[in-house]
Parts: C-alpha cells; structure tokens; sequence
C-alpha cells in the first residue's frame, strides 16, 4: 500500500524556517517524481515544487521561488522543502504527491497524497 | 500560466441526482486534464486524468469528457460520499502545473 506521511509542520514566525518532511513507502521511491502541494485555509490547491526521481531536475511556483528548496534523500525514501523567509501568506497544509510518470509516461499527475501538514506563519 | 476556471464554484444536489461540473482552460490542453475530489480535512484523491481515463478504483458513476479548453465532470447518480469539493488540474504546460479554485457539492 503507498503510504506518504508528512511531518515537521507547526508555528514559526514571519521570516522564520521550517523543514518540512514526507516519508515515503508501499513503492519504489527512486522511480517516482515528487511534488509538494499547499492548501491554504478555506482555498484552493496550489502546486509549490517537483522534483525528479533522481533530484536533477527541480521546479518552483513563482511564488517561492527563492524561499523554498525541494530534495529528496531515496536512500531514505524521504522528501523535504526547506522553507525559508515565511511569510503569513505561506501559511497553508502542505501536502506531498506522488507523480504517476513511471505509470502513465506523463508529468503532473499526482496519483497519491499524503495527510499533509500544517504550517502556521504568525508573529 | 494557463488559468483554469470551474463553475459553478458551489450548488446544492440531491442523492441520486445527475450532476455536471464544467472546467475551461485559459489555452488549449488537449486532454492534459485531471480532475480530484476531496473531502473536508482529507487529502485531494485522483479520480479522472487524461479528460476521460478513470483511476483506477474509481466508481463508474464518475466519467470525464472534453479536449482542448473545456471539460466536464459528470456524476451519473449522486451518492452521499461524492458530497466534496472537486479541482480540475492542468498538466500540459509547466511549470506550473495549475489547479481550477474547486466546486464545492453540497447536499440540498
């Protein structure tokens, strides 16, 4: 069963740090591609990073382009987005997706989430 | 960016009722689309993605159609746990890969 469990959300002030975490397992890690989602209270989604199954090749959202750094550790099966220079409109559950390229040989579906978690950016 | 639009952005149905959620596309996609269904405090759950090609999983009540800038999503006979909010997503251009601000389907 694909499991993906976020972790590392919580209450950090405006121009704090935050790392955020997403342990992987059910599937082969190294073979997927990866993104992070966010959801800010009462709105919609909005995709924030990818990264490819090897780390070469990454994306941003302008909007955190800049701030947020996405990696991968496979040996670990693990995902990150360090996340720097919060701002309030950064405040969000983050969500991180598995994207089904391996399966579907196209980018951008996101066929499994994880829970997500929240990240509260306020002095 | 592409930009994608739903509407309605939220009505009210009944159990059993046939409905219909309609997502444009600011350019042409093809049918580089995905549409989600997520329920309140729960993760989005893939339910259609190439416009028409239902997950795996999925009820067939649930189809998909369109190509180019506008699709639909049609529930055939609502079901209580299809009340949710629904996103059409974009992936044929990116970054970034674009959501529509969700269709919120709420019982009448």
């Amino acid at each position: 069963e694909v499991q993906l469990v976020e972790s590392g959300g919580g209450l950090v002030q405006p121009g704090g740090s935050l790392r955020l975490s997403c342990a992987a397992s059910g599937f082969t890690f190294s073979s997927y591609e990866m993104n992070w989602v966010r959801q800010a209270p009462g709105k919609g989604l909005e995709w924030v990073s990818y990264i490819s199954s090897s780390g070469s090749t990454i994306y941003y959202a302008d909007s955190v382009k800049g701030r947020f750094t996405i990696s991968r550790d496979n040996a670990k099966n693990s995902l990150y987005l360090q996340m720097n220079s919060l701002r309030a409109e950064d405040t969000a559950v983050y969500y991180c997706a598995r994207d089904s390229f391996s399966i579907t040989m196209v980018r951008g579906i996101l066929d499994y989430w994880g829970q997500g978690t929240l990240v509260t950016v306020s002095s | 960016a592409i930009r994608m639009t739903q509407s309605p952005s939220s009505f009210s149905a009944s159990t059993g009722d046939r409905v219909t959620i309609t997502c444009r596309a600011s350019q042409g996609i093809s049918s580089y689309l995905a549409w989600y269904q997520q329920k309140p405090g729960k993760a989005p759950k893939l339910l259609i993605y190439a416009a028409s090609t239902l997950q795996s999983g999925v009820p067939s009540r649930f189809s998909g159609s369109g190509s180019g800038t506008d699709f639909t999503l049609t529930i055939s006979c609502l079901q209580s746990e299809d009340f949710a909010t629904y996103y059409c997503q974009q992936y044929y251009s990116y970054p970034p890969w674009t959501f529509g601000q969700g269709t919120k389907v709420e019982i009448k």
